[in-house]
């Protein structure tokens, strides 16, 4: 089954530290992979995409994601967390022959002063 | 509009009360999809249309979800003898063709008491 993975549900940093968060998707077809943030009582807003090309993808906010075909993995990643930075990041990724996007559970990042 | 328009923005119903859920996506867009988020969790898909045409419904949990695009721009989400479980927040998105530029809307809560 095609399907996208979120393994850690919160992730608390300091502030002006670097972050990773981690997203896995499990599929043997191609794939195109999104991360979207939330902010609370808000809809999703994209942060960055990867459809094909060069597997770092930089996208708002000074995130950056690379895809790793041969780990499956698609994990975000920012030099320099903000306050501002604090919400629910989801990982996305539409698969081969489909039109929509199958979405992980979310990591809830908590940035801290 | 600039962007994806949900109304109402909240709703509260009576347990068995029927609910009708509205998206008006970014002019032009082909694409409309609706998810459905629960309190703590991803969204998961319910429906598809690409223009008027439903090409995917394989989301919608029962047959109580019933969904409508007849025009191929405004989109009603229809649920009847709404139950507590159907308490959750409803995010539609559109898209044009082909680019997977997805853009969400800011969601529809719905209680269900």
């Amino acid at each position: 089954a095609q399907s996208v993975t979120q393994l850690d549900s919160q992730v608390p940093v300091f502030e002006e530290a670097p972050v990773e968060l981690r997203c896995n998707y499990s599929s043997s077809v191609s794939v195109y992979l999104f991360w979207y943030v939330q902010y609370p009582n808000q809809g999703l807003q994209l942060l960055l995409k990867y459809l094909s090309g060069s597997t770092l993808v930089k996208g708002i906010n000074g995130f950056e994601a690379e895809f790793n075909k041969s780990q499956t993995s698609f994990h975000l990643r920012k030099p320099s967390v903000h306050i501002s930075d604090t919400a629910e990041y989801f990982c996305a990724g539409i698969f081969h022959n489909t039109d929509k996007l199958i979405f992980g559970t979310g990591t809830r990042l908590q940035v801290f002063p | 509009g600039a962007g994806v328009s949900q109304s109402p923005r909240y709703k509260v119903a009576k347990r068995g009360q029927d609910v009708a859920l509205r998206c008006d996506p970014i002019s032009g867009h082909v694409s409309l999809f609706w998810y459905q988020q629960a309190l703590g969790q991803g969204p998961e898909f319910l429906t598809y249309f690409q223009n008027e045409a439903q090409l995917d419904k394989s989301g919608l949990p029962s047959d109580r979800f019933f969904a409508e695009r007849p025009e191929g721009s405004v989109s009603t989400l229809k649920i009847q003898r709404t139950q507590q479980e159907d308490s959750a927040v409803y995010l539609c998105a559109s898209s044009p063709t082909e680019n997977y530029g997805y853009t969400f809307g800011s969601g529809t809560r719905l209680t269900v008491v």
